[in-house]
């Protein structure tokens, strides 16, 4: 069955470390994968995607993700984490019927 | 551009009475759309997929006489909460997906969300 991974329900980092958000997935073909922010009370927003080519993916805000086929895993990284940068952040794979499965989501707290 | 917006934003009503919200995409026409529903801290569940000019189809669990979902145009989805009772508060959230063809292929686009307080 189709299923995506994040192992981390919540990280706390401070203002200006690294970031590495988890996400582990399963899917048989290739995976189209996702990764969206939602701050509080507020939709989603994309910040990268990967469908294929290049393994490292660019995102806005400064985010990038690397899909590692061998661990099928599309894990988020920021090099320096800004306080604005605390919020949700939902990884999700899009299924054969276009629907999305989303992880169970990573809550982003940022040390000042 | 892909901006999708969602109204109202937040909706308190009585039991019993029955609530619309409305998706639209902003800027693209899409033929499908995406209902979702979202308890305080948890993740998204999908409701149900909504196209164009036909039925929605539903996930299993979820009530289809109960959250109604209509697609009249390439731009509009609602999704009505009928006879709405306190454990129907939520989230709720919509998306849609981007047409075939550039760069936002098969991405979803999601709306800024609903709350809904049943009383």
């Amino acid at each position: 069955a189709q299923s995506v991974t994040q192992p981390d329900i919540h990280i706390t980092v401070s203002e200006g470390a690294s970031l590495e958000l988890r996400c582990n997935y399963s899917y048989g073909a290739t995976p189209y994968l996702f990764w969206y922010v939602q701050s509080p009370g507020q939709g989603l927003q994309l910040l990268l995607k990967y469908f294929s080519g290049d393994t490292l993916v660019q995102g806005i805000k400064g985010f990038e993700a690397e899909f590692k086929r061998s661990q099928s895993s599309f894990n988020l990284r920021k090099p320096s984490v800004h306080w604005s940068d605390a919020a949700e952040y939902f990884c999700a794979v899009r299924s054969g019927t276009y629907k999305y499965i989303f992880g169970t989501g990573t809550r982003l707290k940022v040390l000042a | 551009g892909a901006v999708v917006s969602q109204h109202p934003s937040w909706v308190i009503c009585k039991s019993g009475t029955s609530v619309k919200i409305e998706c639209r995409s902003l800027d693209f026409q899409a033929t499908t759309m995406f209902w979702y529903r979202q308890f305080p801290k948890q993740s998204l569940m999908l409701m149900a997929t909504s196209n164009e000019g036909s039925k929605a189809t539903y996930e299993q669990g979820v009530e289809k006489d109960k959250f109604l979902i209509n697609h009249a145009s390439l731009t509009l989805s609602t999704l009505t909460v009928t006879s709405a009772h306190p454990e129907d508060s939520s989230f709720y959230i919509c998306s849609a997906r981007s047409p075939p063809g550039g760069t936002g292929t098969d991405t979803q686009y999601f709306g800024p969300g609903t709350r809904l307080t049943v009383l």
